[in-house]
């Protein structure tokens, strides 16, 4: 069955603190995974696109990277304003939806 | 600006009653979706739309129905055979294998 996995589900840092959070994904075939931000009340805003193994993109503090079985959110002396809900989806090849995982919450502390 | 724009923000149910959400894009994308957001659960299909008068089911579509009779737009109705309709409704658009880009929601309750 096709699966997307978030972990943790939950994540309190520091302000400054790294970590990373983790996708990992059986799917059939990968098209693309795609990285989200939710903050409470809203939609989805999009930040990333991981097309093939060993792409890695970059965007402020944020650090995505792909590996033929998961992805990684690197996080890199966050700051407070990084708090939402992180959403990982994954694009199959021959299918127009998306499958998503449940999501991670980061919680930044001043 | 380009973007997807859903109405109403909230919306209450009463027992029996159809209500229909909004939503309308103006990327110019082909395709739409529907998804629903329950609390400690990831985005659940209901329906997409990759044409113009051309719509499939997703994952949870009993109780829903959509149109897609412009590209701009593609309503959302829950009917009355939805017995849990309470959560947070997202919309979204995209165009090939680009990301999909989603509105701010409604968060439909009932009375």
């Amino acid at each position: 069955e096709d699966q997307v996995t978030q972990s943790p589900e939950a994540l309190r840092l520091q302000e400054g603190e790294s970590s990373s959070l983790n996708c990992s994904y059986t799917v059939s075939g990968l098209r693309g995974l795609f990285w989200y931000r939710q903050d409470p009340g809203k939609g989805p805003e999009f930040l990333f696109t991981l097309y093939s193994a060993g792409e890695e993109k970059e965007k402020e503090r944020l650090k995505a990277t792909l590996t033929k079985k998961e992805s990684f959110l690197h996080i890199t002396a966050p700051k407070p304003e990084d708090s939402a809900t992180y959403l990982c989806a994954v694009l199959m090849t021959g299918f127009q939806k998306l499958v998503f995982g449940t999501g991670t919450r980061l919680l930044v502390s001043p | 600006d380009g973007g997807i724009t859903q109405s109403p923000k909230y919306l209450f149910r009463k027992e029996g009653q159809n209500v229909t959400l909004s939503c309308e894009q103006n990327l110019n994308h082909d395709a739409m979706y529907w998804y629903r957001q329950d609390p400690g659960q990831g985005l659940r299909l209901i329906y997409y739309s990759q044409i113009v008068n051309d719509f499939q089911k997703g994952d949870i579509a009993e109780g829903y129905s959509v149109s897609r009779e412009k590209k701009e737009s593609f309503p959302l109705t829950v009917t009355s055979a939805q017995k849990n309709p309470t959560a947070f409704y997202l919309c979204a658009s995209s165009q090939g294998a680009q990301p999909q880009h989603f509105g701010d929601g409604t968060r439909l309750s009932i009375l």
